[in-house]
């Protein structure tokens, strides 16, 4: 166990509709990533939060957004779904802001888009 | 984004031999690091290198970087059936926030 929690682990949604994922860091980490992992893409990253703000955007699409909150857990955001926007979603938290130590990854979330 | 390219991308082996993965990646880092991750599960965490180290061990795993010809290999001695899994090597570029990860190497240890 990471000490990583995501909810929910399994999500089925239909195109053009709105899903939220969330997730708790390890107790004590104040940075958040989140990354998308598909068949074609691989894991890409997608945003990073530290202590609530944002600090660096990957490849995320503008229906996507995401935040962290005072308590420091987070929310990815999918917005207007496609079918393409299948895929398991991870985040992933660690102490610091720099990434020069390991990171502590989610189970997981399995979006399918019908 | 820069990422690292696991070579070869699936291996299959006879428990207790050894496996070896290779990395390439293109710019210069900070430091490389090492994931698995069992079939549709999260990654763990196996190793990280930094950029002004050479070799680093952690039980059945060695991992050498080479930052001239940017490149890491990942040896996994005595192989067990419980080392199933993909394994992924994911570099931080100097001056960027962000771990990017390569496609990873599908390992099959067969019993």
């Amino acid at each position: 166990d990471s000490g990583v929690t995501q909810t929910p682990k399994h999500l089925i949604t239909a195109t053009g509709q709105r899903v939220t994922l969330r997730c708790s860091p390890r107790s004590g980490d104040l940075s958040v990533y989140w990354y998308q992992q598909s068949l074609d893409q691989g894991l890409q990253f997608l945003i990073h939060y530290y202590n609530g703000e944002e600090r660096a955007k990957g490849n995320i699409l503008e229906r996507f957004s995401a935040q962290q909150f005072p308590d420091l857990h987070s929310e990815l955001n999918l917005s207007s779904l496609e079918l393409g926007d299948s895929a398991l979603y991870f985040c992933a938290s660690s102490v610091r802001e720099a990434i020069n130590e390991k990171l502590f990854f989610g189970s997981g979330t399995q979006l399918s888009v019908l | 984004s820069q990422q690292g390219e696991e070579d070869p991308q699936a291996l299959s082996i006879q428990e207790g031999e050894n496996a070896t993965m290779n990395c390439s990646y293109k710019t210069s880092i900070n430091n490389l690091q090492w994931y698995r991750q069992n079939s549709g599960r999260g990654l763990v965490h196996l190793i990280l290198i930094r950029s002004n180290e050479r070799e680093k061990h952690s039980g059945r795993l060695r991992v050498t970087l080479d930052t001239s010809k940017k490149s890491s290999s990942l040896l996994i001695t005595a192989s067990r059936a419980a080392d199933t899994a993909s394994y992924f090597c994911a570099t931080a570029p100097y001056g960027n926030n962000r771990l990017a990860f390569g496609k990873g190497n599908q390992v099959v240890v067969i019993p």
